[in-house]
């Protein structure tokens, strides 16, 4: 089974809008990846958070990981076509080297 | 362009047919990996090589294998192909095997198992 759970699964937004993903763990994480996958692409590394409580921004994007390291969020702010593709958290047990990836967020933008 | 070759990108196959997917990591990168992409299970895991030895193994069927090479390029050997086998693989390689480092994936190779 998947080591984390991502919701929503499915993110409609309107352009402009923000929206956010959230990323969740029964277990503490060693860190968090977080991956954009294209419609038709590959996923593509977006950002790495590994300190409990840490923020980390990209341009319109925000990157949070939780302060008991058991959960994260992508922060999404004005929505642009651009941002359409599916988000994927991951991440890795302390016990192994398995890198899980949760189900991803689909998201759709309308213009 | 990830650094990542992934060959065939498409194949065709048969049920009960035998198949080889390849891969060549980045320039420098120890470890790979193998992922499975469905519509409905979205990326499931299935195994990883570091340096030539497998170092974590995921969701991988019996019917499937992998080996890792001296010169550090993979092969995923997919036997006794399904319907349900068809997806698309991914792989994918990074500098060192343990947590922390970003993973930087190929384009994939899409199999059709008719």
């Amino acid at each position: 089974g998947q080591q984390v759970m991502q919701i929503p699964q499915y993110q409609h937004v309107q352009e402009g809008e923000d929206f956010t993903t959230y990323c969740n763990s029964s277990t503490t994480l060693s860190n968090i990846q977080w991956y954009k996958q294209r419609p038709g692409g590959h996923p593509v590394f977006l950002i790495q958070l590994v300190k409990s409580g840490e923020v980390k921004k990209q341009k319109r994007l925000t990157f949070q990981f939780g302060e008991a390291k058991k959960n994260s969020s992508l922060h999404i702010t004005a929505t642009q076509t651009t941002d359409v593709g599916t988000y994927f958290c991951a991440s890795i047990r302390s016990n192994d080297y398995k890198l899980s990836f949760g189900a991803g967020t689909t998201v759709t933008v309308r213009a | 362009d990830s650094g990542v070759t992934q060959t065939p990108k498409h194949l065709i196959t048969a049920t009960g047919q035998r198949v080889t997917l390849r891969c060549s990591p980045r320039s420098g990168d120890l470890s790979v990996y193998w992922y499975q992409q469905s519509l409905d299970q979205g990326l499931q895991f299935l195994i990883q090589y570091y340096n030539g030895e497998e170092r974590a193994k995921g969701n991988i069927l019996e019917r499937f294998s992998a080996q890792q090479f001296p010169d550090l390029h993979s092969e995923l050997n997919l036997s006794s192909l399904e319907l349900g086998d068809s997806a698309l693989y991914f792989c994918a390689s990074s500098v060192e095997g343990a947590g922390g480092n970003t993973i930087y994936f190929g384009e994939g190779s899409w199999l059709t198992v008719v």
